[in-house]
């Protein structure tokens, strides 16, 4: 079976730098997703990573290693609408997208 | 305007009814999912479809049956038989094989 591991927490001010870990256990690797939900939202995609190193989308940026089975999410230049619970994912082939349990970032002023 | 809805947003059932809760895409999608949702927990998949007329299971699909006879709709019904079903329930889609998800806004059920 797969399964992915994340803090379950985070918190930080405004314009800080934040880091959302996620290690997973799959038997194949298709890729690692990640996902923002706003509370009492639908999840939001945000980042997807296929090989190793670090993909930059504006804010965000979303690194992966495949060797060490880990994937982060980095959160740049903080502002209080990126509070939200952020969700790492991964599938096997031909199934759907297995969610980690999520890492709520909570940002202050 | 494309995407994927859900209705309604809130439900409520008396214990031991079945409610069918819906979802329905204009993406042209040939995927489509059923998470539940519990407060402070991740997504579990219920049950998912990859083309029309064929689904599979999730991880917890047990007291849930679904049906695909159109591409634009993946229905779920929540049974009696399912022990605690108030959640947050969402619905996604997506293209056959990609990795990014569509969801729609959810559809949050209390069973009194």
């Amino acid at each position: 079976g797969q399964s992915l591991e994340q803090p379950s927490e985070v918190t930080a001010v405004e314009g800080a730098i934040v880091q959302i870990n996620c290690t997973y256990q799959t038997s194949g690797f298709y890729g690692l997703s990640w996902y923002q939900q706003h509370d009492g939202g639908a999840p939001t995609f945000l980042s997807y990573n296929a090989l190793d190193g670090l993909e930059e989308t504006g804010r965000f940026s979303s690194f992966l290693s495949r060797s060490d089975s880990y994937g982060y999410l980095l959160l740049q230049e903080l502002q209080m609408k990126d509070s939200a619970s952020y969700f790492c994912a991964t599938k096997e082939a031909g199934t759907a997208l297995i969610f980690g349990k999520g890492t709520t970032l909570s940002v202050s002023s | 305007d494309g995407g994927i809805t859900q209705s309604p947003k809130y439900l409520f059932r008396k214990e031991g009814q079945n409610v069918t809760l819906s979802c329905e895409q204009n993406l042209n999608h040939d995927a489509m999912y059923w998470y539940r949702q519990d407060p402070g927990q991740g997504l579990r998949l219920i049950y998912y479809s990859q083309i029309v007329n064929d689904f599979q299971k999730g991880d917890i699909a047990e007291g849930y049956s679904v049906s695909r006879e159109k591409k634009e709709s993946f229905p779920l019904t929540v049974t009696s038989a399912q022990k605690n079903p108030t959640a947050f329930y969402l619905c996604a889609s997506s293209i056959l094989g990609e990795d990014t998800q569509y969801f729609g806004p959810g559809t949050r059920l209390t069973v009194l």
